[in-house]
């Protein structure tokens, strides 16, 4: 089992440009976390998806958008990127969110220009 | 307002020496708290969550619901324990919310 599998691994944008983020979660997982890791810091929750829709919303603006599939991988969609949006995206999942039992992947290093 | 709080950015400790991670947590429900580890080009990955009780890898946390603390302790540090290490505060709903993280870096 790959676990939870991130796609790209690496990513340049300029700003103003559009962003999406894949995620495929562990087998048996139905649910899929994202958060952002900005550098230094720890990661802050964007937004998690069960059974297709977002359940659970952190403190990120409306640029800030995801999906489900019915197979249970995930996109991260961030539009009009600023400067301030490089960062780590770590994807995690679970089997319905709310036991905790969270795989992480190795996420995807944003980096705006 | 939920928050964590680990005060130390940085701990540098001798091999055999007690390591100690603070972390302050501010909640108003009940809260679920976790210690995530990430050693070096690895995921992160749960180390320990409160209410199993047990002890990971010699690492143990005691919630301290007077003081809103969940301190990490291992009295004797290895080489191997230098790692970032993230405090989380769990909602009813699964979100996790981390703390900025100390990094544990063992000298031998």
């Amino acid at each position: 089992d790959a676990g939870v599998t991130q796609s790209p691994t690496h990513l340049i944008k300029t700003r103003g440009q559009q962003v999406t983020l894949r995620c495929s979660p562990k087998s048996g997982h139905d649910t899929v976390s994202w958060y952002q890791q900005a550098l230094g810091q720890g990661p802050q929750f964007i937004f998690q998806y069960y059974e297709e829709e977002e359940r659970q919303r952190g403190n990120f603006p409306d640029r800030f958008s995801g999906h489900q599939f019915p197979n249970y991988s995930s996109e991260l969609n961030v539009n009009a990127l600023l400067l301030g949006d490089s960062a780590l995206y770590l994807c995690a999942s679970s089997l319905d969110g709310r036991n905790y039992g969270y795989t992480f992947g190795s996420g995807t290093r944003l980096t705006v220009v | 307002a939920q928050r964590v709080t680990q005060p130390e950015k940085l701990l540098s400790v001798f091999k055999g020496a007690p390591v100690e991670l603070k972390c302050n947590y501010s909640y108003s429900g009940s809260p679920e708290l976790f210690w995530y580890v990430q050693y070096s080009r690895q995921r992160l990955q749960l180390l320990l969550r409160h209410i199993s009780r047990e002890s990971i890898k010699g690492f143990t946390a005691d919630l301290n619901k007077g003081e809103t603390s969940f301190h990490l302790k291992k009295p004797f540090a290895q080489e191997e324990d230098s790692a970032m290490y993230y405090c989380a505060l769990g909602d009813s709903w699964g979100k996790l919310q981390f703390g900025a993280g100390t990094q544990v870096v063992v000298t031998p």
